[in-house]
């Protein structure tokens, strides 16, 4: 099965800072990662589909992009209201389908 | 709008089972295929199974294979869990997704449930 991994884990950076989140997979999977938010207490939301589009709705401060194998999601002016966990999730075949270990965004 | 509500969660012992329940409004749930996803405290996420639109097609994680099945019933709208031989590592919340593909599974989640907590514990 595809591993997805990314990085960092956690990163804390201060209002109106671009932050990059990095995911990628252990195998190529084209561009079939979706991203998702999950603020704390709340359900996770789709940010991302297809590596790069936005979901209806997302700020456009949330950009992706990536092919293959290594993925990024940027938020180019990080605001109070994005302080949440980060999941990827790749889709390239049938399931089973994997997401990344998510990467926690603190204010500092 | 899409709404999903999930129910049946609670405290079960080790080895007892649980169904899961989940209503769907605001789209055409016939037309979609639909996930579990669950969420271990404090950790992250993990795909569980998913059911194509018309029932034909289910897939499982390997680790709640032949312990679990995804059902549906598109007459009432709603998506079931069925969970047998549950163990201490099954506690998690388990939200139930819409696939974002319509007739065929795209395989993302484009719509969540708020989810229903399952423990198991003795």
């Amino acid at each position: 099965d595809i591993q997805m991994t990314q990085s960092p884990s956690s990163l804390s950076a201060s209002v109106g800072d671009r932050v990059t989140i990095t995911c990628r997979a252990s195998q190529g999977i084209s561009n079939y990662l979706a991203w998702y938010q999950q603020k704390p207490g709340k359900v996770p939301k789709l940010l991302i589909y297809a590596a790069s589009t936005l979901q209806s709705g997302v700020p456009s401060r949330f950009s992706g992009s990536g092919s293959g194998t290594d993925f990024t999601l940027t938020i180019s002016s990080l605001q109070p209201e994005d302080v949440a966990t980060y999941y990827c999730q790749k889709y390239n075949s049938a399931p089973p389908l994997t997401f990344g270990g998510g990467t926690k965004v603190e204010i500092k | 709008q899409v709404q999903l509500v999930e129910s049946g969660g609670g405290v079960v012992q080790p080895g007892g089972s649980l169904r899961l329940s989940c209503a769907a409004s605001g789209f055409t749930f016939s037309s979609y295929g639909m996930h579990w996803v669950r969420q271990a405290p404090g950790k992250g996420l993990e795909w569980v199974a998913f059911i194509r639109y018309d029932g034909s097609n289910k897939y499982y994680a390997d680790s709640v294979k032949g312990r679990f099945t995804i059902s549906r019933d598109n007459s009432k709208n709603t998506l079931y869990l069925q969970m047998n031989s549950l163990r201490a590592e099954d506690t998690a919340v388990y939200y139930c997704a819409k696939d974002e593909g319509q007739w065929r599974g795209v395989y993302y989640f484009d719509y969540w449930g708020q989810g229903t907590l399952v423990t198991v514990s003795s």
